[in-house]
């Protein structure tokens, strides 16, 4: 079966950097586009970031523009989001959903989050 | 960016009574290759979203069929026919018509009366 495991998150001060992971199995990977999506404790859902399956096209959300990079290894099954420049509003739940492939539409698997603290 | 506007914010239901959720997008959601790309999620606490719906009615496996979903162009709406106690959550509508960026609604909060 489809599951998506996000780890890396942690409590970090503003400023510094972390990098998240996300570990998939049960489907071909590198097949799908692959999406990052955050939630603010207590707030609503805000799309991050998306990446091709190949990895040759991506985009950010403008929150996150210039800090935050998305990436994948597809001989890892292993998706990334490197989060530089961090600050308190960054605080979140980070989901990694599966994205579109022909036949399939995106985010019908979540994974279950991991959490980013950004606090001094 | 294409604004999600849901209505209401906050849905008290009665159980076995039916309950409604709308949604409604800043421009229309019907993309050039003639489908329409609006989602529906349920979040119940503590868990995941969950994907209920995508372009506008299909269900997803395993989804009851007391949920369904119904519109188009620039109005939206989530049905749940009879709401049991499992429903509570947060549910959201999603378009993937004008992306970047993929934009969701502020969600709806349904808790049992």
């Amino acid at each position: 079966q489809v599951q998506l495991v996000e780890s890396g998150g942690g409590v970090v001060q503003p400023g510094r950097s972390l990098r998240l992971s996300c570990s998939a199995s049960g489907f071909t990977f590198s097949s799908y586009g692959m999406h990052w999506v955050r939630q603010a404790p207590g707030k609503g859902l805000e799309w991050v970031a998306v990446i091709w399956p190949d990895g040759s096209d991506k985009y950010h959300a403008d929150s996150v523009k210039g800090r935050f990079t998305i990436s994948r290894d597809n001989s890892k099954n292993t998706l990334y989001l490197q989060m530089n420049s961090l600050r308190v509003e960054d605080t979140a739940l980070y989901y990694c959903a599966r994205g579109y492939t022909s036949g399939s539409y995106p985010f019908a698997y979540w994974g279950q989050g991991t959490l980013v603290t950004v606090s001094s | 960016d294409v604004v999600m506007t849901q209505s209401p914010l906050s849905l008290p239901v009665t159980l076995g009574q039916p309950a409604s959720i709308s949604c409604r997008s800043s421009q229309s959601l019907l993309h050039t290759d003639g489908n329409t790309y609006l989602n529906w999620f349920q979040q119940r606490p503590g868990q995941s979203p969950r994907r209920l719906i995508y372009m506008v009615s299909n269900r997803d496996s395993g989804v009851p069929d007391r949920f369904s979903g119904s519109g188009s162009g620039t109005d939206f709406t989530l049905k749940i026919s009879r709401v049991e106690a499992e429903d509570v959550g947060v549910y959201y509508c999603m378009q993937g018509t004008h992306w970047p960026p993929w934009t969701f609604g502020q969600g709806t909060k349904v808790e049992i009366k």
